[in-house]
């Protein structure tokens, strides 16, 4: 198994809703990852877990809450978005912290009306 | 102040012919690089890396090349086939520094027509 699974694929959701991303994988690897990307933009590193401990946040406003539950799982907690906040959401892991990603995620497409 | 740059937003080549996208750096605490291939409605992939202590790197048909004093790398896909069509985008990273964010260029567009 040499995949980031992402669910779901599509999120709708209103302001007021609260709702999570959800991020797996099986390859025993001890860093992952949130990154942002709008159209036709690279991806902007939001969140980093080394060893299930939040390792960087990017100064990410707090209605976005990360949570790492084990070493294959990792969540994006949403609340209170904007609008301006519709992106692709996308999960990725590594082996070890150092170098960055290998292994990204199809991403979560997140339209915030 | 963009630290990883890709000048050329895209490229077209023949199928058969030498595709080489171009990334400066202006870090010069970088020492990790890496190029990412992504295809519409899907995540970046990633293709191939290289360490500053090397100048190329080679993966099949697809070679990176560094030259740390231009703080320039450069990725070659030679032949190129219409599936490479593609967004590359070439990302950086200081380890050393104990940093482990991985900054991303914009990305080139890279089409290979049949």
């Amino acid at each position: 198994d040499t995949e980031v699974t992402q669910t779901p694929k599509h999120l709708v959701m209103g302001m007021t809703n609260k709702k999570s991303l959800k991020c797996e994988q099986h390859m025993g690897h001890r860093a992952m990852y949130w990154y942002k990307q709008k159209a036709k933009k690279p991806p902007e590193l939001m969140f980093v877990y080394s060893y299930e401990k939040l390792s960087i946040n990017e100064s990410v406003p707090s209605r976005f809450s990360p949570e790492c539950p084990n070493s294959s799982l990792l969540n994006l907690h949403l609340h209170a978005l904007q609008p301006e906040d519709s992106a692709l959401y996308l999960c990725a892991s590594s082996q070890r912290l150092a170098g960055g990603p290998g292994f990204f995620g199809p991403g979560t497409r997140l339209t915030v009306l | 102040d963009q630290q990883v740059k890709q000048n050329s937003p895209s490229l077209s080549v023949q199928e058969g012919r030498i595709s080489i996208l171009n990334c400066d750096y202006t870090n010069s605490m970088f020492d990790y690089f890496l190029w990412y291939k992504k295809y519409p409605a899907e995540g970046p992939t990633f293709l191939i890396s290289i360490s500053s202590i090397k100048d190329k790197n080679e993966d099949g048909r697809f070679t990176v090349f560094l030259n740390k004093s231009a703080k320039h790398l450069s990725l070659h896909i030679v032949p190129s086939q219409p599936g490479d069509s593609a967004v590359y985008f070439c990302a950086a990273s200081a380890t050393q520094g104990g940093s482990e964010k991985l900054v991303f260029g914009k990305g080139t567009k890279l089409t290979v027509n049949p």
